[in-house]
């Protein structure tokens, strides 16, 4: 167990539709990463945030939007919902140099 | 941009040694990551490497030549339960970030 929570574990939905995956940083950790991994791709950086602060983003779609609180927790929130979109959404916490990975949201786009 | 390679796939008997091999190309370099997933689960963090050598731990060591933009991981006596994808990730240095660029992983099957 990393200390890395997600929430909810599977979500299937149809297109078009808006879906909010919830991550919750090991205790202590200040950094949230969202990560995207489809079958045909690997690992993708989606975004990065910092103790609230937006640090960083990858190759992520204008559809899609993140928010860390203040409590640190982290949303991603993915609208207009495309078939493409299936795959498994990981967050990832880091105080250092380390990164742990939540479980991940396996999400299905109908 | 950066560019990360490693093989798709390997196969390796149970109790030999395996050697995973990743190369890569970065404007900037500030550590390398191996990670390990198991189908369907999270990667689970194995080792960092951010100066040239070898970093040893337990069965696994991992090994950092910046000059030639190459590590490797090495797995040794090899148990079924190392079958798994094992994921080279570069940190790129500078900026407001320590986001990781990951390959697209080693599939490692180990056979009886």
């Amino acid at each position: 167990d990393s200390g890395v929570t997600q929430t909810p574990k599977h979500l299937i939905t149809a297109t078009g539709q808006r879906v909010t995956l919830r991550c919750s940083p090991r205790s202590g950790d200040l950094s949230v990463y969202w990560y995207q991994q489809s079958l045909d791709q690997g690992l993708q950086f989606l975004i990065h945030y910092y103790n609230g602060e937006e640090r960083a983003k990858g190759n992520i779609l204008e559809r899609f939007s993140a928010q860390q609180f203040p409590d640190l927790h982290s949303e991603l929130n993915l609208s207009s919902l495309e078939l493409g979109d299936s795959a498994l959404y990981f967050c990832a916490s880091s105080f250092h140099n380390e990164q742990f990975f939540g479980p991940g949201t396996r999400l299905t786009v109908l | 941009g950066q560019n990360i390679d490693q093989p798709t796939e390997m196969t390796a008997t149970e109790g030999a040694i395996v050697q995973i091999n990743c190369t890569y190309q970065t404007s900037g370099f500030n550590g390398l990551f191996w990670y390990q997933q198991h189908a369907g689960e999270a990667p689970t963090f194995l080792s960092y490497n951010v100066l040239d050598g070898l970093e040893e731990k337990g069965r696994f060591s991992s090994f950092l030549s910046r000059s030639k933009g190459y590590s490797y991981l090495l797995l040794k006596e090899l148990q079924m339960k190392d079958s798994a994808s094992y994921l080279c990730a570069v940190r790129r240095e500078g900026g407001a970030t320590n986001k990781l660029i990951f390959g697209t992983g080693t599939l490692l099957a180990v056979q009886p």
